[in-house]
């Protein structure tokens, strides 16, 4: 069945970049997202790539996208603290296109 | 851009009290809301599609009895935990798009913490 796999954690300084990975198994996929969780809030998006892009750069987040690889980053520039938070993958789940699966999330941690 | 609104957004109540859980799309039309479960540390799970007008659908192992899910109007579906137990303490999602049948992102309302004691 479809599957979504994150990295669980990842801590860096702030003024690093960060890089999230994600690996994804439907190759169907048209869209594929990332969302950012704040503690105890609901999920805000950050970003999508169209399955027909390699990357998309959008102020300080880049997304890649291996096709061939079914592998999805998120590369945050400058982190701050206030990017401290749960970060989510997700792909559609299915083939009307209605509902979105999501990986496990990765927590990034930034410290000062 | 697209907002929804979930109401209310913490919930503690008494075991056997049914709950209910709001989404509200505020400056656009949604037919189709899509409600999620997240366990501490855990990913979201689809629990059900809504469809304005319809019966809902649920995933796999979702019990329609236990969470009754009612879409009367373009704007607004519901949520209801009937006879909630410890159990059913989770967090829950619930998302909307405001361009259906289309791959354009969901938008997520900030969740309820249901916590039944």
């Amino acid at each position: 069945g479809e599957d979504v796999e994150q990295s669980l954690f990842l801590s860096v300084r702030e003024g690093d970049s960060s890089v999230i990975n994600c690996t994804y198994t439907d190759s169907s996929s048209t869209y594929l997202y990332w969302y950012k969780q704040e503690p105890g809030a609901g999920l805000q998006l950050l970003t999508y790539i169209f399955s027909n892009m390699d990357m998309k750069q959008d102020q300080r987040l880049t997304v890649l996208l291996n096709k061939k690889d079914k592998h999805l980053s998120l590369r945050i520039a400058d982190t701050q603290t206030g990017d401290s938070a749960i970060y989510f993958c997700a792909e559609i789940q299915n083939q009307a296109g209605t509902a979105l699966i999501f990986g496990k999330g990765t927590t990034l941690s930034v410290s000062s | 851009g697209a907002v929804v609104s979930q109401h209310p957004s913490w919930v503690i109540c008494k075991s056997g009290t049914s709950v209910k859980i709001e989404c509200r799309s505020l400056d656009f039309q949604a037919t189709t809301m899509f409600w999620y479960r997240q366990f501490p540390k855990q990913s979201l799970m689809l629990m059900a599609t809504s469809n304005e007008g319809s019966k809902a659908t649920y995933e796999q192992g979702v019990e329609k009895d236990k969470f009754l899910i009612n879409h009367a109007s373009l704007t607004l579906s519901t949520l209801t935990v009937t006879s909630a137990h410890p159990e059913d303490s989770s967090f829950y999602i619930c998302s909307a798009r405001d361009h259906p049948g289309t791959n354009q992102p969901q938008h997520f309302g900030d969740g309820t913490r249901l916590s039944i004691l």
